[in-house]
């Protein structure tokens, strides 16, 4: 069964430096996608980047990257010049499809991160 | 457009005691599924639907059923809640298509005592 880890509950950061969240998966599949998920207070899931992976070019989507590692199954996400506003708890996720065609979404267990001013 | 939108916010229930959660789009997404969050636990996949009249099991399905007898919901029920239950619960819909993104409703805090 495929499997996603996040093997850093917490992290801290400096407003304004860089910090990077780690998150490794496990698959036998080829074609699938990545995702990471950031879910502050309020709860409420926003999609942050997401990584095809038939893509060698890593996503990027302004202060966020990813950096993705097909062979060793691998997607750490960067934020870089980090703000306040990013102290959140971020999941990776991973997308399977399953045998009937359909697919479905693992989450990890998540990082929770606390941005210092 | 609503988005994907979850009643109620927040409910308290005994042991035993049966309810269903709500959950609505208004995307037309074919896709829709519920997640319970747990403390250390992530997000985990308990039912999903690609369309009307379709199903699935995910991770974690027992105590749970589901339906879908439109596109626009996809209601979750407690038969007999239990304790184990507490937790909360998200809702989440896109297009079906591979390439699609997932949108999460607000999520459903639910107590069982």
């Amino acid at each position: 069964a495929q499997t996603v880890t996040q093997s850093q509950p917490e992290m801290s950061v400096q407003e304004a430096e860089t910090v990077t969240l780690s998150c490794t998966y496990d698959t036998s599949e080829s074609d699938y996608y990545l995702f990471w998920y950031k879910q502050p207070p309020s709860r409420q899931m926003i999609l942050v980047i997401r990584q095809e992976a038939y893509k060698q070019q890593n996503a990027t989507e302004n202060r966020f990257s990813v950096n993705f590692q097909k062979a060793a199954k691998s997607f750490s996400l960067k934020i870089s010049d980090s703000q306040l506003g990013d102290a959140a708890m971020y999941f990776c996720a991973y997308r399977d499809r399953t045998t009937s065609g359909t697919y479905k979404y693992i989450f990890g267990t998540g990082t929770r991160l606390k941005v210092l001013a | 457009n609503a988005g994907v939108t979850q009643t109620p916010k927040f409910q308290v229930l005994k042991t035993g005691q049966s309810m269903t959660l709500q959950c609505a789009q208004d995307m037309n997404h074919e896709y829709m599924s519920w997640y319970r969050q747990d403390p250390g636990m992530g997000l985990r996949l308990i039912h999903y639907s690609v369309g009307a009249g379709i199903t699935d099991q995910g991770e974690v399905p027992n105590g749970y059923n589901v339906s879908r007898s439109t596109t626009e919901d996809f209601p979750l029920r407690l038969l007999s809640a239990a304790p184990s239950q507490t937790s909360v619960y998200f809702c989440a819909s896109s297009y079906r298509g591979v390439r699609e993104t997932q949108y999460f409703g607000p999520g459903t805090r639910l107590l069982v005592l």
